[in-house]
């Protein structure tokens, strides 16, 4: 499979614990995207990387988020003192950049904090 | 916010045409509108996109109006498995997407 992949594809954990996420995205895009989906709404962007570079952060939720992507290939996502609010599918997405770049979404991890 | 506006859900009879609308009214001349599908539980799947022509592949059909105000989105023989939330996105290079809620499409035998 050449797709986006996500692990783990479920998670949960308790409230106050650490948690990380990784995607990796198809191979060749330069773009990686993640995103946050809570239940009855669209995705929502965060954070995305164009090679090992963090292009936008502003939209992380708050400083207990935090992404990195260190050698341009796979990426981290780390939430840290987890709240119940934080419960959500976390999507992950890549492109090839262009004009016209299409993103293309992975399966998503879900999380729920007890 | 999402620049869009879709109808929250729309029905359709297995095998017709599914015709999805989408307004843009505020599309700037270098973004594009891409579409995308949610089945229950899975991450977003990218159906198909245009600037200014329409445009078709495998999966659907897209259709922009002239002024490129609004767009359809057409499955022309719609299937039990092309129930899913709809997303319409308006989208310049270099920005992020930006989803609204979609229209919930049912398919009905």
């Amino acid at each position: 499979d050449t797709g986006v992949s996500q692990n783990p594809r479920h998670k949960i954990t308790k409230r106050g614990q650490n948690v990380t996420f990784r995607c990796d995205p198809i191979s060749e895009h330069n773009r990686l995207y993640w995103y946050r989906q809570t239940l009855g709404q669209g995705p929502e962007f965060l954070t995305y990387f164009q090679n090992e570079a963090q292009l936008e952060k502003s939209r992380l939720l708050s400083d207990r988020f935090s992404a990195e992507r260190p050698k341009g290939s796979f990426s981290t996502l780390e939430i840290q003192r987890t709240e119940q609010g934080d419960s959500a599918m976390y999507l992950c997405a890549s492109s090839k950049y262009r004009d016209e770049e299409t993103q293309y979404f992975g399966p998503g991890t879900r999380l729920l904090v007890l | 916010d999402a620049k869009t506006t879709q109808p929250t859900s729309m029905d359709c009879a297995e095998g017709r045409a599914a015709n999805l609308p989408c307004n843009h009214s505020t599309i700037s001349g270098n973004e594009y509108v891409y579409w995308y599908r949610q089945i229950h539980s899975q991450g977003p799947q990218y159906i198909i996109h245009g600037l200014k022509n329409n445009e078709t592949n495998e999966m659907a059909s897209l259709i922009i109006t002239e002024d490129r105000k609004s767009s359809t989105l057409i499955l022309p023989h719609a299937t039990l498995r092309d129930t899913a939330v709809y997303y319409c996105i308006v989208r310049g290079a270099g920005s992020d997407m930006r989803f609204g809620a979609g229209t919930r499409l049912t398919v009905k035998p």
